[in-house]
């Protein structure tokens, strides 16, 4: 099992660019998160999915977007990149009742200039 | 006020002594509690779950109480390898979804 994948790990973008960071999870958890870290930050939660077809805002949303068509996939969109979202984009999943058991991925590095 | 709060450190520990630390949370319906640890440039993993009645892995111990509304971890005979960000996370009392405090930088010298 490769467990929770993100693509790409590293990316620079510029000003107003948009892009999309791909998370994919082969464990058929129903719960997936996207959260970001700051330098010496905690994590910060961005939007989440309780299973396909379902998502919801977390504590930062604004300036990004997310789908969820199939279990495994939980992309999230950038849409006119702000310097501001220059972070460490880490996307997690976690089965039902197993609670405190995420499994991050390796997490995506991006640098808005 | 944040939901999780804890000292950023670092604690510099010399090698084979004890550390402990505290994580203070704000909502008292908290209903679950856990320690991560990230070491730098990686991802957060799962280090332990707080129970209650305090529970143990080999070196590490955590502790949570309830009625000051903070969780602990203890790490004893500290190694270099235990050098890392500690987090703690809290679950509300609905749904999976966890928060996380700033984290506490432990660095093991020898």
């Amino acid at each position: 099992n490769a467990g929770v994948t993100q693509t790409p790990k590293f990316r620079i973008l510029k000003i107003g660019q948009s892009m999309t960071l791909q998370c994919t999870q082969d464990m058929n958890h129903n719960y997936m998160y996207w959260y970001r870290q700051d330098p010496g930050m905690g994590l910060k939660l961005i939007y989440y999915s309780v299973g396909a077809g379902i998502t919801d805002k977390g504590e930062v949303p604004n300036g990004y977007n997310v789908s969820r068509s199939t279990t495994e996939d939980f992309p999230l969109r950038l849409e006119l990149a702000a310097p501001s979202q220059t972070s460490v984009y880490f996307c997690a999943s976690m089965g039902g009742g197993q609670h405190g058991g995420y499994t991050f991925g390796s997490g995506t590095r991006l640098t808005v200039v | 006020r944040k939901e999780v709060e804890q000292d950023p450190g670092p604690f510099n520990v010399p090698e084979g002594a004890t550390v402990a630390f505290n994580c203070t949370y704000s909502n008292s319906a908290s209903q679950s509690f856990f320690w991560y640890r990230q070491d730098c440039r990686k991802e957060p993993k799962l280090l332990m779950s707080v129970y209650s009645s305090g529970n143990e892995d080999g070196r590490f111990t955590a502790q949570l109480n309830r009625a000051s509304q903070y969780i602990s971890l203890l790490i004893r005979d500290s190694k270099l390898s235990d050098s890392a960000t500690y987090l703690c996370v809290v679950i509300k009392a609905a749904g999976n979804k966890l928060t996380f405090g700033g984290g506490t930088r432990v660095l093991v010298k020898p």
